[in-house]
């Protein structure tokens, strides 16, 4: 099983600053990862697939980079609306397994 | 666009089967390229993948749930069923059904499904 790792588990962001999240898979997933952001109440929105490609009405704030075991979401200037739970997800050689990494929270600095 | 909504019970007794169902609406659940997927949340934790389904019947499950789970499709009703036997405490949890792309959009709102006598 490919286990992700994302870091930090929080970060701590003033509006109108850069994030930077983090995810580190155990074993190359090449570029078939994703980027979730899940707020309290409602289920998880797609953010990013292919590590970097942004989903439909994503914002262009929101950018991904990385490939093999190394993944990074960037948020360029935290929007009050971003402020969430972040998830990535690996789906390397599927239809296998899908494994997601453990969050990161997000929250007002 | 392609909506997906979660039913089934929102209380299972311990030992009993979880059964839900996701039905899908604004597309065709035979639609090919897709997987319908089956993901878990507990509470106040994070995502669990439990298992897809291609429009064909072909399944692929999470390892450490494939003894208790069976995933099914009704291309008729353009819905696909979750099933998870012997359940306990540790099933309590918001389910939720999406599709994958890859990247799984859309989710359905999800349904807490609560394990308990």
């Amino acid at each position: 099983e490919i286990v992700m790792t994302q870091s930090p588990a929080t970060l701590s962001v003033s509006p109108g600053e850069r994030a930077t999240l983090s995810c580190r898979a155990s074993q190359s997933v090449s570029s078939n990862l994703a980027w979730y952001q899940q707020k309290p109440g409602q289920a998880p929105r797609l953010l990013i697939y292919g590590a970097s490609t942004r989903a439909t009405g994503i914002p262009a704030r929101f950018s991904g980079s990385g490939s093999g075991t190394e993944f990074t979401l960037t948020i360029s200037s935290l929007q009050s609306e971003d402020f969430a739970v972040y998830y990535c997800q690996q789906y390397n050689n599927w239809p296998p397994e899908l494994t997601f990494g453990g969050g990161t929270k997000v929250e007002i600095k | 666009q392609v909506q997906l909504q979660e039913s089934g019970p929102g209380l299972v007794k311990p030992s009993q089967t979880l059964s839900l169902t996701c039905t899908v609406s604004g597309g065709s659940i035979s639609s090919g390229g897709y997987y319908w997927s089956w993901i878990r949340q507990h509470p106040g934790k994070g995502l669990e993948w439990i298992g897809y389904i291609y429009y064909s019947g072909s399944t692929y499950y999470n390892p450490s749930l494939k003894s208790r789970v069976t995933i099914s499709v009704d291309t008729s009703k353009n819905q696909f069923s979750l099933k998870l036997s012997s359940v306990t405490a540790a099933d309590t949890a918001v389910y939720y059904c999406a599709r994958h792309l890859p990247g799984f959009d859309p989710w359905g709102q999800g349904t807490l499904v609560t394990v308990s006598s």
